[in-house]
């Protein structure tokens, strides 16, 4: 592995459904994000993580939670999707020990909800 | 509220110079950030500054005035390639990024 994976790289689920978006990253990066990207629309933060055992709401947290069990792992899950939640979603993750904690994102996942 | 304002497209000539501008209003600064994003892809990281004036990264320049709210990204010789998005964001108070919706640059030959 090099940089950030998403698993899976596309989804179509119904409407209702549980789904749980996996994010892995071997920069041994202290803090981890996830973002949603609509359409003509920024990157609106859903939640983050700043260190292991810790997490915190973004911008858009409803409706999706998330845990920080260990330092590579960020999943996203979504106890019972809406298809307000058809999106793209991106993992990031950042050194935020010194320098200018840049984030970097993984390759997405696109996800439809029906 | 938070708010940072992009042109949502803007055409070039390939070999030319384009200025992509971007201001913000923002609780707190903690350094702007810009972006590029390929169509289907993920944001890659072109630049970022944190004092005022102006980075020089090859090809990419980005200036920054904090006084003004205000930062553009100058991109030289334009290439077919760099037909992309780019997205300014910009570190709050909170050291969370509040993002542009984007500016989509489109290369003629």
């Amino acid at each position: 592995i090099a940089g950030i994976t998403q698993a899976p790289t596309s989804q179509i689920l119904a409407a209702g459904r549980r789904m749980t978006l996996r994010c892995t990253q071997d920069m041994r990066h202290n803090a981890m994000y996830w973002y949603r990207q609509d359409l003509g629309l920024g990157l609106r933060l859903i939640h983050y993580s700043n260190t292991a055992g810790t997490t915190g709401k973004g911008e858009v947290p409803d409706g999706y939670s998330v845990s920080r069990a260990n330092t590579d792992d960020f999943p996203l899950t979504l106890a019972s999707a809406v298809p307000s939640q058809t999106s793209v979603y991106f993992c990031a993750s950042s050194d935020t020990a010194g320098g200018t904690d840049t984030q970097y994102f993984g390759p997405g996942t696109r996800l439809t909800v029906l | 509220g938070q708010n940072i304002d992009q042109p949502t497209e803007m055409t070039a000539t390939e070999g030319a110079i384009v200025q992509i501008n971007c201001t913000y209003q923002t609780s707190g600064f903690n350094g702007l950030f810009w972006y590029q994003q390929h169509a289907g892809e993920a944001p890659t990281f072109l630049s970022y500054n944190v004092l005022d004036g102006l980075e020089e990264k090859g090809r990419f320049s980005s200036f920054l005035s904090r006084s003004k709210g205000y930062s553009y990204l100058l991109l030289k010789e334009l290439q077919m390639k760099d037909s992309a998005s780019y997205l300014c964001a910009v570190r709050d108070s909170n050291y969370q990024l509040i993002w542009g919706a984007g500016t989509k640059l489109i290369i003629k030959p």
